[in-house]
């Protein structure tokens, strides 16, 4: 078993929908969980973290969080062309300061 | 606005040539990594560092080294370049200790070794 699974997609979406991006980990100790947004040939970006069961939201983007099931997503409302890339699921282990990282989901918005 | 740099975008070394990879950081963050990022294989964690001289082997260490002789520069080292470590490298900082702080990553090394 990975340690954290995302299903690499690509998720297709239309312009205006909500994308949902689910990831599950194995190490139960995880007490932090970040999300980040990488374009095609650039260099991963943290847009959301999440340490506290339930819901994180920010602008248009919100975290989901439940411990119990393992289990952390992102939700991304009125879908833009510009979302349009790979997000990483990452949380932090949790005896050490790692991250440890999903492959990604690819997420692709169209007009 | 605080930033990880790294020294070159785009390089191109010969196999068997020793190569340096070198991060900055200047947000006194205690942590830095060095990831490599291949299609399919996601990012894989080759070194790290928690301290100034201080370094831990990742997933993949070999064929590689680094050096941490001040706390803001990390450098990865790829001691003879062979064509399967042509790929994307990614150097990162963070906080020790900093459970609500993610990384903070460069801007990426694309490595081809011909």
């Amino acid at each position: 078993q990975k340690e954290v699974e995302q299903n690499s997609g690509p998720l297709s979406v239309p312009e205006g929908a909500i994308a949902s991006l689910n990831c599950t980990y194995s190490d139960r100790g995880s007490q932090s969980f970040f999300w980040y947004r990488q374009y095609s040939g650039k260099s991963p970006e943290l847009i959301m973290s999440i340490y506290s069961n339930g819901d994180k939201e920010d602008g248009r983007f919100t975290a989901q969080l439940n411990k119990a099931s393992q289990y952390v997503s992102l939700l991304i409302r009125d879908s833009q062309p510009s979302d349009s890339a790979t997000y990483l699921c990452a949380p932090r282990s949790y005896n050490t300061d790692k991250l440890i990282f999903g492959t990604g989901t690819r997420l692709q918005v169209f007009p | 606005d605080v930033k990880v740099t790294q020294s070159s975008r785009y390089l191109v070394k010969r196999t068997g040539e020793k190569v340096f990879l070198e991060c900055v950081q200047d947000m006194d963050h205690e942590n830095m990594f060095w990831y490599r990022q291949d299609p399919g294989l996601g990012l894989r964690l080759i070194y790290f560092s928690y301290d100034v001289k201080m370094k831990e082997k990742g997933d993949i260490p070999e064929g590689y080294s680094v050096s941490r002789e001040k706390k803001e520069r990390f450098s990865l080292i790829l001691e003879s370049a062979s064509t399967n470590q042509t790929s994307m490298y990614l150097c990162a900082s963070s906080l020790l200790g900093g459970r609500i702080e993610g990384y903070t990553f460069g801007s990426g090394t694309r490595l081809t070794v011909v």
